[in-house]
């Protein structure tokens, strides 16, 4: 069965940092894109963040850039997203989920998601 | 970037009934084209993706079509656990991966 299961949100001020991270099970992490979605208080989804197999490729929404970084460790079966210089509107549950491939980036399978809350 | 635009923002509809949800690309996506279910409180289920090929487990009665900027999701027969917001993603032309703003079915 594939489980994605995320950890490490909390409430954190303006300007902080996070690092959320993703463990997986059930599925050959290495052969995977994978991606971070979020979803803002009582709003629609929003693409963050993607990377390739091997980590050799990474893509990142525009508000993102220069600030989220997403890493993966595959031989832990984790994903990571660390977060800096973090805004008020970064508030969010973030969801990390399998992405079948570059071609096929959707979401076949997501975690329960973290809340990164952002106030001072 | 492509912009998603779904419609209605609200369907109210019968269970038993036929439940018919749209989503436009303001361009061209080809077939690359995902639907998704969301339930309060849950993570994003694919249904869809292709625009018309069913995920693993999901039933019959969710069917989607269309290509290049026009898709539909049809809900055959409503069940009571049917009753959800609907999200379309693109993933033709990326970054950035879009989002419509979601479809929220409701029990009339």
């Amino acid at each position: 069965e594939v489980q994605l299961v995320e950890s490490g949100g909390g409430l954190v001020q303006p300007g902080g940092s996070l690092r959320l991270s993703c463990a997986a099970s059930g599925f050959t992490f290495s052969s995977f894109w994978m991606s971070w979605v979020r979803q803002a208080p009582g709003k629609g989804l929003e693409w963050v963040a993607t990377i390739k197999q091997d980590g050799s490729e990474k893509f990142y929404m525009d508000s993102v850039k220069g600030r989220f970084t997403i890493s993966r460790d595959n031989a832990k079966k984790s994903l990571y997203l660390q977060m800096n210089s973090l805004r008020v509107e970064d508030t969010a549950v973030y969801y990390c989920a399998r992405t079948p491939s570059s071609t096929s980036c959707y979401g076949d399978y997501w975690g329960q998601g973290t809340l990164v809350t952002v106030s001072s | 970037e492509i912009v998603m635009t779904q419609s209605p923002a609200t369907l109210s509809v019968s269970p038993g009934e036929r439940a018919t949800l749209s989503c436009r690309a303001s361009q061209s996506v080809s077939s690359n084209l995902a639907w998704y279910q969301q339930k309060p409180g849950q993570a994003p289920r694919l249904l869809i993706y292709g625009a018309s090929t069913r995920a693993t487990g999901i039933p019959a009665r969710f069917s989607g079509s269309g290509s290049g900027t026009e898709f539909t999701l049809t809900i055959s027969s409503l069940q009571s656990e049917d009753f959800a917001v609907y999200y379309c993603q693109q993933y033709n032309n990326w970054p950035p991966i879009t989002f419509g703003l979601g479809t929220r079915l409701d029990i009339k």
